[in-house]
């Protein structure tokens, strides 16, 4: 099985700062990444997909992929008490479904 | 558009008892995946479909779980007999074509096991 690991936290952060999500995997022919929130007692939201390398933007969440280090990251800028959730880094499969972390509990204090 | 429903929503049981879970798709999303969530942990993939065929039920624990997604549409999950450790999130998810990544996830439902 292909790993992919996070640090499950909490990573506690004050509300207006960058909050910065790191997930590495394992298989190196993975073409797609994704990160996921899940708020407790609910299911996982898509918030970013990445596939090349580089950064890429929305809105407030930058995702940012560095195929080489077998690294993904996601940065939450200006972040708000309702960011606080857990955050699941996931990787495509070679059959399509998705390889999830075990996610990084995110607390942003007012 | 409708959601990805599941029902039920909540299941206790004994253990050693059977459980049925169902999930019905987002009108015409051919791939249908069971994941298990236990608590603290990350999805974890129990078996995928496209249409009624399996594509991977390498992670089924086969002599206690089944599945079927009869006509290439509804689908449920079965466990017999419950263990302590089948205690989790079931979570049901799908997508328009295996080539699209993005992944509509259901509700899910909560089984505890006693």
């Amino acid at each position: 099985q292909k790993e992919v690991e996070q640090n499950s936290g909490p990573l506690s952060v004050p509300e207006g700062a960058i909050a910065s999500l790191n997930c590495t995997y394992s298989d190196r022919v993975s073409q797609s990444f994704f990160w996921y929130r899940q708020y407790s007692g609910k299911s996982p939201e898509l918030i970013m997909s990445i596939y090349s390398n580089g950064d890429k933007e929305d809105g407030r969440f930058t995702a940012q992929l560095n195929k080489a280090s077998q690294y993904v990251s996601l940065l939450i800028r200006d972040s708000q008490p309702s960011d606080s959730a857990t955050y699941l880094c996931a990787v495509i499969n070679s059959g399509y479904a998705l390889n999830f972390g075990k996610g990084t509990s995110l607390l942003v204090t007012p | 558009e409708a959601g990805v429903a599941q029902s039920p929503r909540y299941k206790i049981i004994e253990k050693r008892q059977s459980v049925a879970f169902w999930c019905n798709p987002i009108s015409g999303h051919a791939t249908l995946y069971w994941y298990q969530q236990i608590l603290g942990q990350g999805p974890k993939l129990l078996i995928q479909f496209q249409n009624n065929g399996v594509v991977d039920d390498s992670q089924l624990p086969k002599d206690r779980f089944s599945a079927e997604r009869l006509k290439g549409v509804d689908s449920t999950l079965k466990i017999q007999p419950a263990k302590l450790e089948d205690s989790a999130v079931y979570l049901c998810a799908t997508n328009k074509w295996t080539a699209s990544y993005e992944q509509y996830f259901g509700p899910g439902t909560r089984l505890t096991v006693t």
